[in-house]
């Protein structure tokens, strides 16, 4: 069945270092994409989607390509800051599965000043 | 902007008690899900809702859950006997269509704790 693989974190990095969270993943068609985030306490708030091959999804510095030739949706920023600290979650959606979302097990990623 | 509001945002019951999860999607949305996410682990797939009826759910939606939708605004998850496996975060979600480029709405979630 389809599923989503994310890198293990915590990630800590300091402000302004170069941000990526990688994820893979496994569909028997061609989902879309998707990068949630979740600050503390909070729920989950959409980053950004991809909704086929190539696509890039972009949003407040954030960037991801769908590449299907390497199953893969990395999350990437040139620069973070102390606010980016949260867990991402990727994750993938698809007609063929009623599209339901199936999640990685999320990154928390920690920016120190 | 509209948003998924889910009551309470805690919860805490004695094991084989009945809880009622509450969420008000957005409100022209049509599709409705529920997932959880036990503490440390991912966000998982319960159940989806269409038309006033199940249209899919997981292997862990067992009899001892179930859904609703009383009245135009609200949706209900029910756990008629919690567990202690039961304890964790539930999120609700609601989309517009039900097309996979269609983004779904997360609700803060509830926390359950069954002690």
């Amino acid at each position: 069945g389809d599923s989503v693989t994310q890198m293990e974190g915590p990630v800590t990095l300091s402000e302004e270092a170069f941000l990526t969270i990688n994820c893979t993943y496994t569909a028997t068609g061609y989902p879309s994409l998707f990068w949630y985030v979740q600050y503390p306490g909070e729920g989950l708030q959409l980053l950004l989607k991809a909704t086929k091959a190539d696509d890039k999804g972009s949003n407040k510095g954030f960037e991801a390509t769908y590449r299907k030739e390497t199953t893969s949706f990395h999350l990437e920023k040139g620069s973070v800051q102390v606010s980016d600290s949260a867990v991402y979650f990727c994750a993938l959606s698809a007609v063929y599965n009623f599209n339901k979302f199936y999640f990685g097990s999320g990154t928390k990623l920690n920016v120190k000043p | 902007e509209p948003e998924v509001t889910q009551t309470p945002s805690h919860q805490v019951t004695q094991m084989g008690q009945e809880v009622i999860l509450r969420c008000v999607p957005i409100s022209n949305h049509l599709y409705f899900y529920w997932y959880r996410q036990i503490l440390g682990q991912k966000v998982e797939f319960l159940v989806s809702f269409y038309n006033n009826e199940i249209s899919e759910k997981s292997e862990i939606f067992d009899d001892q859950f179930s859904v609703e939708r009383p009245d135009g605004s609200n949706f209900t998850l029910k756990i008629r006997s919690t567990k202690l496996e039961d304890s964790a975060m539930y999120f609700c979600a609601s989309v517009w269509a039900s097309g996979s480029t269609d983004t779904q709405y997360f609700g803060p979630g509830t926390r359950l704790t069954v002690l």
